[in-house]
């Protein structure tokens, strides 16, 4: 157990839907990451958040946004879904500091029909 | 620009075998961090191990050894007397230092080992 929790596990929704996926880090962790998994394009960076701070953004599309709250849990918010977003989607904490491990969460698989 | 190589797509071996994981990186940077992850049958991703650029001492931990060569820019992993519970995607993965503290990954080598 890495202590990086994520809700659901599973979502099925349909296109053009919106949904949010929940984060919390390890405790002691500033730094939240989330990351997308899927068969074609493998493991993908998306966005990054310290202490409630954007910090550095990947290949996330503009119809998805995240956000870090005061408890330093994480959301990411994806909109307007596409059959093309199905995959699994990871959260991982780490303490922000350059070049250090990151621990994931289990993920969320994200189903869209 | 960074970029993490994984060679080999699949792997299978018989309980007992050794075997290698093959990664090669390119970076710019001359600070920079290397690391593995284990993803199960069960799909989350634990932590193996991290390297970073200044350390090129390999390290063994049971069964598990890292071999981090800068001169050809590879972090090989290898598996001695391999088992079932091993079979699982390795993922080797850099960060930079220039570039902040997101991972990138390579593609992945399923290994898949049986009895």
């Amino acid at each position: 157990d890495s202590g990086v929790t994520q809700t659901p596990k599973h979502l099925i929704t349909a296109t053009g839907q919106r949904v949010t996926l929940r984060c919390s880090p390890r405790s002691g962790d500033l730094s939240v990451y989330w990351y997308q998994q899927s068969l074609d394009q493998g493991l993908q960076f998306l966005i990054q958040y310290y202490n409630g701070e954007e910090r550095a953004k990947g290949n996330i599309l503009e119809r998805f946004s995240a956000q870090q709250f005061p408890d330093l849990h994480s959301e990411l918010n994806l909109s307007s879904l596409e059959l093309g977003d199905s995959a699994l989607y990871f959260c991982a904490s780490s303490d922000g500091g350059v070049g250090h491990e990151q621990y994931f969460g289990p993920g969320t698989r994200l189903t869209v029909t | 620009a960074q970029k993490v190589t994984q060679a080999q797509t699949e792997i299978s071996v018989v309980e007992k075998e050794d075997v290698t994981l093959d990664c090669v990186y390119e970076t710019r940077d001359t600070t920079y961090y290397l690391f593995w992850y284990k993803q199960p049958p069960s799909g989350e991703l634990v932590f193996l191990i991290r390297r970073n650029s200044f350390d090129e001492q390999n390290e063994i931990s049971g069964r598990y050894s890292w071999n981090f060569q800068k001169s050809t820019s590879s972090f090989n992993f290898t598996i001695t007397a391999s088992q079932v519970v091993d079979s699982a995607v390795y993922f080797c993965a850099l960060s930079e230092n220039q570039a902040g503290t997101a991972l990138i990954f390579g593609k992945g080598t399923t290994l898949s080992v049986s009895s």
